[in-house]
């Protein structure tokens, strides 16, 4: 079984503040999702990383894979009340067709 | 599109009684995944389908969870008889293609179940 853990797993800034998120794990994926999951809805996909030190840039969202495709961060520059949320890393299998979900961070961002 | 519906939202039961989701994917997708979300145990994944067939249930806690996909617009996820550890939000999702192939799952709402 693949495991991805995230870390914190608890996050409260103030507005303005920057942070970043950890997932990481002892297996190797071939690629891993972040995901944003408001109360009472299902998560949505924020982006796809693919190669090893991949950086995407989402707005003021920075994501990066690292080299051995084993652990990944979010980096938020600038939070706003609009990023609280639950964010979830997801591991896709080496066959490419089911995901491992990380334990999730829960952020929240006061005004 | 609606993206993906899923019924009941709330369902509370009684142990011991029979419970039934109901999941309706995006038309034309050909994946469809069943999730459970717990505090404890995170987000995930129970069983998945490619063109209506069930290609993995290992994540299917035991022989008490079934899912069926009888046609391309419809699954189920029974629940019998129902215990109160299975309390949690159970969601369903769909893709085009693969994940692995950069497709995206979509996510219902879910269905809250509280297991008295």
């Amino acid at each position: 079984t693949q495991l991805l853990e995230q870390s914190p797993q608890f996050l409260s800034i103030q507005e303005g503040e920057n942070l970043t998120v950890y997932c990481n794990s002892s297996s190797v994926f071939s690629s891993l999702q972040w995901y944003r999951q408001e109360p009472g809805e299902g998560p949505v996909l924020l982006v796809t990383v693919v190669t090893g030190g991949e950086v995407k840039k989402l707005k003021r969202l920075t994501f990066q894979f690292g080299d051995a495709r084993k652990d990944s961060s979010l980096h938020i520059t600038a939070a706003q009340p609009g990023d609280t949320g639950l964010y979830l890393c997801a591991g896709v299998n080496n066959a490419g067709n089911m995901l491992t979900f990380g334990g999730g961070t829960r952020l929240m961002v006061k005004p | 599109d609606a993206g993906v519906i899923q019924s009941p939202r709330h369902e509370v039961t009684e142990m011991g009684q029979e419970v039934t989701l109901r999941c309706k994917p995006i038309s034309g997708h050909d994946y469809l995944f069943w999730y459970r979300q717990t505090m404890m145990r995170g987000l995930e994944l129970l069983i998945y389908f490619n063109n209506n067939v069930p290609i993995d249930d290992s994540g299917m806690p035991e022989d008490r969870f079934s899912a069926k996909m009888p046609n391309a617009s419809f699954s189920t996820l029974k629940i019998q008889p129902s215990e109160p550890r299975d309390s949690a939000v159970y969601f369903c999702a769909s893709s085009l293609a693969p994940t692995g192939s950069g497709e995206t799952q979509y996510f219902g709402p879910g269905t809250r179940l509280l297991v008295l």
